[in-house]
């Protein structure tokens, strides 16, 4: 089975900080990548797919990249509607998520 | 609007059953493979059941296989998930989510509100 590991398990940052969370694969996924935000008592939002596509309606200060093994997921200026946890996802197999919270 | 709406959720023994169900609208359902999704209190997501869109193929996690059964109604729109022999570890919000294998690469792009099951005496 196909492994997720995600870093950092927590990040603080600032509303305007740039943020990148790691995501890796146990093996070669291909680009075969999803990203989701989730906030308390909500379900959670489809943001990236194919590790770079972004969904529509999503706004475009997030952005994915990588392929293989290992996968970024970028917010370019964070917005204070963007404090929440990201998980990635591989066919079945979510990683253990990252929260982003306020410095 | 597209959406998934689950139900059945509730406070069940360990040892008891529930069923709960998901109705899909504005989409065609009997298009999409489907998966319900948990997320115990405080923890991640974990992925927990999946079928086709003809329901010819079925898959489960191994922490819920033997016991859970999901099943799906394309004449209803209705997605279902029997989970018998219940145990205090599958204490979790219970998501049905849509799998779009052709824009979103199998990713889950629409998501029900969430159902939440607590098994407890």
């Amino acid at each position: 089975d196909i492994q997720m590991t995600q870093s950092p398990s927590t990040l603080s940052a600032s509303v305007g900080d740039r943020v990148t969370i790691t995501c890796r694969a146990s093996q070669s996924i291909s680009s075969w990548l999803a990203w989701y935000q989730q906030k308390p008592g909500k379900a959670p939002k489809l943001l990236i797919y194919k590790a770079s596509s972004l969904e529509s309606g999503v706004p475009s200060r997030f952005s994915g990249s990588g392929s293989g093994t290992e996968f970024t997921l970028t917010i370019s200026s964070l917005q204070p509607d963007d404090f929440a946890t990201y998980y990635c996802q591989q066919g079945f197999t979510f990683g253990p998520g990252t929260k982003v919270d306020i410095k | 609007q597209v959406q998934l709406v689950e139900s059945g959720g509730g406070l069940v023994k360990p040892g008891g059953s529930l069923r709960l169900s998901c109705a899909a609208s504005g989409f065609t359902f009997s298009d999409y493979y489907m998966s319900w999704i948990r997320q115990a209190p405080g923890k991640g997501l974990e992925w927990v059941s999946y079928i086709s869109s003809s329901g010819s193929t079925i898959y489960y996690a191994d922490s819920v296989k033997g016991r859970f059964t999901i099943s799906r109604d394309n004449a209803k729109n209705s997605l279902y998930l029997q989970m018998n022999s219940l145990r205090a570890e599958d204490t979790a919000v219970y998501y049905c989510a849509r799998e779009n294998v052709v824009t979103t690469w199998g990713a889950f792009d629409i998501w029900g509100q969430g159902t939440m099951v607590t098994v407890s005496s």
